[in-house]
């Protein structure tokens, strides 16, 4: 059973609007989570991360949300670029190990 | 920069043929994975090794199984390749040692089984 949710399988964004991307996720044990960007042809890059117990973190026009209450986090990008225009995973892990990996969301930013 | 290398980025095999990807780690990451990915289902760990000629299933293991004899090099085998084993295959590491941090991707392979 898939234990990280993407229910959105794409977006698109005008250029300078904000995106924002979702994931739940049903195991509350989960104490780490991340995003990944995935060009086609290409392997995932890792963007950016946040702990359980933190609730945001931010790195330069990314912003990652996390309620635990509601087992959901997002990732905002703020403003969307052209070159944003990929596929998005989020991640969870506990323990440090195993991954856990959503089914993706396509990201098309309009120029 | 942790560069995580596979061997091949593309690979056309016949059905039936045994098939090997390799993937080579160059941080001393206790843990590697292989996942692969196909539209629609998201990235799917077949199986994750947290050290040497340790592994682990990961979620899809049938048709595959795994090498890793060394820290650095860790092996993915489809022993007897099939028209479903079609897909993008992707190698990872982390750190391990339970602490949480990022996995490094390979470019990944794109495998066709004919």
């Amino acid at each position: 059973d898939q234990q990280v949710k993407q229910n959105s399988p794409s977006l698109s964004v005008q250029e300078g609007r904000i995106s924002i991307l979702n994931c739940d996720y049903t195991n509350s044990m989960f104490d780490y989570f991340l995003w990944y960007k995935k060009y086609p042809a290409e392997g995932p890059t890792f963007l950016i991360s946040i702990s359980s117990i933190k609730d945001k973190n931010e790195d330069g026009r990314f912003t990652v949300f996390l309620n635990k209450s509601a087992k959901h986090l997002s990732l905002h990008i703020v403003p969307s670029q052209p070159g944003d225009s990929a596929v998005y995973f989020c991640a969870a892990i506990f323990t440090g190990n195993q991954f856990y990996f959503g089914t993706g969301t396509s990201l098309t930013v309009i120029p | 920069d942790v560069k995580v290398t596979q061997s091949s980025r593309y690979l056309v095999k016949r059905t039936g043929e045994k098939v090997f990807l390799e993937c080579v780690q160059d941080m001393d990451h206790e843990n590697m994975f292989w996942y692969r990915q196909d539209p629609g289902l998201g990235l799917r760990l077949i199986y994750f090794s947290y050290d040497v000629k340790m592994k682990e299933k990961g979620d899809i293991p049938e048709g595959y199984s795994v090498s890793r004899e060394k820290k650095e090099r860790f092996s993915l085998i489809l022993e007897s390749a099939s028209t479903n084993q079609t897909s993008m295959y992707l190698c990872a590491s982390s750190f391990g040692h339970f602490m949480n941090t990022e996995a490094f991707f390979g470019q990944g392979t794109r495998l066709t089984v004919v």
